[in-house]
């Protein structure tokens, strides 16, 4: 079974410039989390889906990041104009639905590390 | 909201030996705690996890604590071998089945052979 995947595993942008971060999730997971690490602090979460549907976007630094999930399969988060402090390292992780039976394993993807010079 | 804090950043063992790392949380209503482990150039993983209704977990030379009342949780390494060399990170999450994972800074863990 394939894992998380994301792409590009890098990328090195100008400030002002626009980029976009894909995620596909394991098959069948309908959880669906972006998370960003910036260099020496937290996994901090971004964004989470269910299916198609935003459930928590509390994370989200500002409103140059755009997340979507059409169609409840992969999803693609972009920054747009990007700044010096977008850089670190973007990572997206997926799980089953659970209802009440508590958090699973959430199945993390290698990471984005987005640059902007 | 929630706040884990993660201690120390860095920790070197000589091989052989045992290596603890240590989290606080803030949420009461925290009740999953995954440690996740990230060799460098590659993915989080998930080593262990434990729930709020055990105060212990042990899978072969990893286990973790629990204890509630003053909300931390450990990790602790025995018999170090040089491939336990990574990034560990701790997390906690309400116990609402799907919420998102809060986690502390990380540990970077050297074994030295």
């Amino acid at each position: 079974e394939a894992g998380v995947t994301q792409f590009p595993s890098h990328s090195v942008i100008e400030k002002g410039q626009t980029v976009t971060l894909r995620c596909d999730p394991i098959s069948g997971h309908d959880n669906l989390y972006w998370y960003r690490r910036v260099m020496g602090k937290e996994i901090k979460f971004l964004l989470h889906f269910v299916k198609e549907s935003k459930q928590d976007e509390s994370g989200m630094p500002n409103n140059r990041f755009l997340a979507e999930r059409t169609g409840g399969t992969y999803s693609t988060l972009k920054v747009q104009p990007a700044e010096l402090e977008d850089s670190g390292v973007y990572f997206c992780a997926s799980s089953p639905l659970r209802g009440t039976m508590g958090n699973t394993e959430a199945f993390f993807g290698q990471g984005t590390r987005l640059t902007v010079v | 909201g929630e706040n884990v804090e993660q201690h120390p950043s860095t920790l070197s063992v000589q091989e052989g030996d045992s290596a603890v790392i240590k989290c606080t949380y803030s949420d009461s209503a925290s009740n999953y705690f995954p440690w996740y482990k990230q060799e460098l150039g590659k993915r989080p993983q998930l080593i262990i996890d434990i729930r709020s209704n055990v105060g212990e977990k042990k899978d072969q030379r990893i286990a973790v604590t629990l204890n509630k009342t003053a909300k931390h949780f450990s990790l602790h390494i025995t018999e170090t071998q040089p491939e336990d060399s990574a990034v560990y990170f701790c997390a906690s999450s309400p116990h609402s089945g799907n919420t998102p994972l809060v986690f502390g800074k990380g540990t970077r863990l050297s074994v030295i052979a």
